[in-house]
């Protein structure tokens, strides 16, 4: 079984621009979530999809959007980037519903997203 | 509340020694507390997990503990290897409908063994 897809793997972006990443979950996950990673502050929730459907958003400015299509595959904009936006990009996918012990959380290997 | 600490932040280990990281968490509406593996270049790993209806979990050299009274939960790694070399992050997740999809993790722990 294919885990979860993430691309692409690196991206390296002015400031001011605009980027797309995109996750492919695990088959039979309908629910798609992001984090992003960095040194200083850790593994950070971005925000929560399931049925097209944004269910759940952590503490982040609206320049960070996402999207789930039909398929449940998923694609994060962050618009305006910042250099502070540098980080890792982490997609993870579940069945949907509560995170628990019968439904984990599944982490891809992330997009190394760098603004210069 | 939302917070989960972790420690220690680094961790350095003989081959064969015993592997041990912490951490606590405030919000008693967690329920759920996965532990995860990250190798550099890597995503996180999922590597055990505990309920918190259960005090002990093992599952090969890996051994989960959890003191629901202290909101404590540990991770202990017996006879480390090269291998474990990794950064280790403590989770926790509620399962209200407010929480989908969302682990507050820990800082991570850096565990380096020495052949």
């Amino acid at each position: 079984k294919a885990g979860v897809t993430q691309t692409p793997r690196y991206l390296i972006k002015t400031r001011g621009q605009q980027v797309t990443l995109s996750c492919s979950p695990i088959s039979g996950h309908r629910s798609v979530s992001w984090y992003q990673q960095t040194p200083g502050q850790g593994l950070q929730f971005l925000f929560e999809y399931f049925s097209e459907t944004q269910r759940n958003k952590g503490n982040f400015p609206g320049r960070f959007s996402g999207r789930q299509f039909s398929n449940s595959r998923s694609e994060m904009n962050v618009s305006t980037l910042e250099l502070g936006d540098s980080a890792l990009y982490l997609c993870a996918s579940s069945f949907g519903g509560p995170l628990s012990y019968n439904s984990p959380l599944h982490f891809g290997n992330g997009t190394r997203l760098t603004v210069t | 509340q939302q917070q989960v600490k972790q420690s220690p932040q680094s961790l350095i280990v003989q081959k064969g020694g015993i592997s041990i990281i912490n951490c606590a968490y405030e919000n008693t509406a967690f329920d759920y507390f996965p532990w995860y593996q990250q190798f550099p270049g890597k995503g996180p790993a999922l590597l055990i997990a505990i309920r918190p209806d259960v005090s002990e979990k093992k599952e090969g050299r890996f051994t989960i503990s959890f003191n629901k009274s202290a909101k404590q939960f540990s991770l202990h790694i017996m006879d480390s290897q090269p291998g474990d070399s990794a950064t280790y992050f403590c989770a926790a997740s509620s399962a209200g409908g407010t929480s989908y999809g969302k682990l507050t993790f820990g800082q991570g722990t850096i565990l380096t063994v020495h052949p």
